[in-house]
């Protein structure tokens, strides 16, 4: 089975642009989480969807802004890009959000440069 | 609120040597502890997830531990090898939404 897979790998854009990146997970999860990876920190959580609804929201500007589709691919979309966005954006999927027992999968991450 | 700490920031250690990286967390109330693997400018690999209410897992030459009431955990790389190269990161999941990172330890397993 593919693992989480992510588009596009790498993104350049410039300030004040808009930014979409894709999520697909893995088959028969239906849980979707977003991290902003910053070089040299570790992963923040910005959004969690689960079945199509918002369960979780972390403490990101509403600049950030994501939505789950019926097929449980999701996309995270940035506004207003600062040069502060850049960053390897992650996206990771689970079977459920029981917490106990759900080991989260990571794709390979977009790579966003705001010029 | 919950922080997540790894020491040390780096490790280089030559190979055959086991070794053993270390993460605290503030607050015991959480379901379940992962350790990933980072390779530079990748995703995340899962290596092992603890349960709150277990003490260790194991995978192949990976042994992580568990100890809530001290807010610690630590994983274990027995015989280490160059491949093994990479970013550590542990993560404590507080609730049914996110993981909480570490900022990861940084290992060179040199020839």
């Amino acid at each position: 089975d593919a693992g989480v897979t992510q588009s596009p790998t790498h993104l350049i854009k410039t300030r004040g642009q808009h930014v979409t990146l894709r999520c697909s997970p893995i088959s028969g999860h239906k849980s979707v989480s977003w991290y902003q990876q910053v070089l040299g920190q570790g992963p923040q959580f910005i959004f969690q969807y689960y079945e199509k609804e918002e369960r979780g929201r972390g403490n990101f500007p509403d600049r950030f802004s994501a939505r789950q589709f019926p097929n449980y691919s999701s996309e995270l979309n940035v506004n207003a890009l600062l040069l502060g966005d850049s960053a390897l954006y992650l996206c990771a999927s689970s079977l459920s959000i029981t917490g106990g027992t759900d080991t989260q999968y990571f794709g390979p991450g977009t790579r966003l440069t705001v010029l | 609120k919950q922080e997540v700490t790894q020491i040390p920031a780096a490790l280089s250690v030559p190979e055959g040597e086991n070794l053993v990286l270390n993460c605290s967390f503030t607050d015991s109330a959480i379901y379940n502890l992962q350790w990933f693997r980072q390779d530079p400018g990748k995703g995340l690999t899962s290596l092992l997830l603890i349960q709150s209410s277990q003490r260790e897992q194991t995978s192949g030459r990976l042994n992580a531990s568990l100890d809530k009431s001290s807010g610690r955990s630590t994983l274990y790389i027995a015989a280490s090898q160059p491949g093994d190269s990479a970013t550590y990161l542990c993560a404590v999941r507080p609730g049914t939404d996110k993981l909480i990172f570490g900022t990861g330890t940084r290992l060179q397993v040199f020839p």
